[in-house]
C-alpha cells in the first residue's frame, strides 16, 4: 500500500517568515494530494489539494508544489501568522489494491512565533 | 455549512467493555469513513464504505471492532472489548467526488480513554 513520509515533524518560524513542509509518497500512481490543518482539539480541515495532472496550485498564502518524478510534494506558506500554527497532514491517494484510500503523513507541528 | 456529525464526542471505559460510535455523513455523501488518530499522528484508515457496502477494511482489526452502515446513510463503529492501546481520537469523514477525486470532510471526533 501507500507510504507517506512527512517532514520535519515540528517547525517553528517568525511572524511574517515562509513556512515549508515536504512529503513523499510510495505508489508512484498515486493522483491526488490534499493537505489538512488541525487546531488543537478540532477536526482535520482540507487547506489545498493538488491533483496529478498540475505541477503547482496557489490559494492567497499557501501553495502546493507536486514533483510526480521524485514522488514528493510540498506545504508553502508564505507571510505566516499566528493562527496559522497547527498541526498540518499530508496525504496521498493511492490507486494500488483499491481507490480512494487517502493515506496520511505524521504531521507537522507548525508554531508561528511573534 | 453541512457537517459531519459524530457522537459521543468524549467516551472514558474500562477495558474489556464495549463502546459504540455513531456518525451521521453529509446528505449525499455516498463514501464514508472511520479514521483512528492516536494522538501525536496521522488520521489511519479504519473502515470505508461504498453506500452500505465495505470497500476497504484491511486495517480494521476484526477481532474486536465491527462496523456498519445498514441503510447507506449513518453508521456504527463498535469495539468489543476494548483495550488500553484502543485510547485515540475516531474520526468519522464523509466524501463526495469531485474532478476524480473524493474530498474528504471530517466530523469533530469521538475522543476515546481506555482505563
Amino acid at each position: 500500500g501507500e507510504n507517506v513520509e512527512q517532514h520535519p515533524s515540528t517547525l517553528s518560524v517568525q511572524e511574517g517568515d515562509s513556512a515549508v513542509i515536504k512529503c513523499t509518497y510510495s505508489d508512484s500512481a498515486s493522483n491526488y494530494f490534499p493537505w489538512y490543518k488541525q487546531e488543537l482539539g478540532k477536526r482535520p480541515q482540507l487547506i489545498i489539494d493538488i491533483r496529478s495532472n498540475v505541477g503547482e496550485k496557489k490559494d492567497q498564502r499557501i501553495a502546493v508544489t507536486l514533483n510526480k518524478t521524485a514522488k514528493h510534494f510540498s506545504l508553502h506558506i508564505t507571510e505566516t501568522q499566528p493562527e496559522d500554527s497547527a498541526v498540518y497532514f499530508c496525504a496521498a491517494r493511492g490507486v494500488t489494491g483499491g481507490g480512494n484510500k487517502l493515506t496520511f503523513g505524521t504531521g507537522t507541528q507548525l508554531k508561528v512565533e511573534l | 455549512e453541512a457537517e459531519v456529525a459524530q457522537s459521543p464526542r468524549y467516551k472514558i471505559t474500562e477495558k474489556s467493555q464495549a463502546v459504540a460510535f455513531w456518525c451521521d455523513p453529509i446528505s449525499g455523501h455516498a463514501t464514508l469513513y472511520w479514521y483512528r488518530q492516536i494522538l501525536g499522528q496521522g488520521p489511519e484508515l479504519l473502515v470505508q464504505f461504498q453506500d452500505e457496502s465495505v470497500v476497504d477494511d484491511s486495517q480494521l482489526p476484526k477481532d474486536r471492532f465491527s462496523a456498519e452502515r445498514l441503510k447507506g446513510v449513518d453508521s456504527t463503529l463498535k469495539i468489543q472489548p476494548a483495550e488500553l492501546g484502543d485510547s485515540a481520537m475516531y474520526l468519522c469523514a464523509s466524501s463526495y467526488r469531485l474532478s476524480g477525486a473524493n474530498v474528504l470532510t471530517f466530523g469533530a471526533g469521538s475522543r476515546l480513554t481506555v482505563l
